[in-house]
């Protein structure tokens, strides 16, 4: 069972459309990451929500950490070619130190 | 910014080989990091956690005499996939947090790609 059910799993849209993907758990977490991956390369740390309610901007990008710090949420606006890339979310649980990955969201924009 | 470096990028080698994977922290002193496993299109699995100057913690399924995991300095840590087969080809990639507690946030290094022939 995935303690951090990420969705979806794939995405496929046009360039300029808006989309939103989605963490959510039934366990608090202390912080959550989300981070871009391209092929052959690390993950790409893009933003920490630490605060339950916690809304953050990145350009076309808009992160939130829900009020009880269970789930999370990535909106892009517009997306862009460049957008293409895995998306994970990470939740730190509040005690210990590791993180706890969703499965990752497959998307791809089309020009 | 914090960067994680990690060597070899790439490698292939018969089976049989054994192979070192180094990760450093180039800005900053990594008492904790951390090393995963990924496979195509998929999330990271965790498979062990080290602390600088202690045994590492490896999750449950992984071998800790086939994946060897040291983290002598706060610098580096070394992982080393002791007689590799073609089922440990994976890519590798480690990441490494500031302090004890560890990882807000985790900085990754780029990974290795691990083919076993």
């Amino acid at each position: 069972t995935q303690l951090l059910e990420q969705s979806p799993q794939f995405l496929s849209i046009q360039e300029g459309e808006n989309l939103t993907v989605y963490c959510n758990s039934s366990s608090v977490f202390s912080s959550l990451q989300w981070y871009r991956q391209e092929p052959g390369e690390g993950p790409v740390l893009l933003v920490t929500v630490v605060t339950g309610g916690e809304v953050k901007k990145l350009k076309r990008l808009t992160f939130q950490f829900g009020d009880a710090r269970k789930d999370s949420s990535l909106h892009i606006t517009a997306a862009q070619p460049g957008d293409t890339g895995l998306y994970l979310c990470a939740g730190a649980m509040e005690y210990g130190n590791k993180l706890v990955f969703g499965a990752g969201t497959i998307l791809r924009v089309k020009s | 910014g914090a960067v994680v470096s990690q060597h070899p990028s790439w490698v292939i080698c018969k089976s049989g080989t054994s192979v070192k994977i180094e990760c450093r922290s180039l800005d900053f002193q990594a008492t904790t990091m951390f090393w995963y496993r990924q496979f195509p299109k998929q999330s990271l699995m965790l498979m062990a956690t080290s602390n600088e100057g202690s045994k590492a913690t490896y999750e449950q399924g992984v071998e800790k005499d086939k994946f060897l995991i040291n983290h002598a300095s706060l610098t580096l840590s070394t992982l080393t996939v002791t007689s590799a087969h073609p089922e440990d080809s994976s890519f590798y990639i480690c990441s490494a947090g500031k302090d004890r507690q560890g990882v807000q946030p985790q900085h990754f290094g780029d990974g290795t790609r691990l083919s076993i022939l």
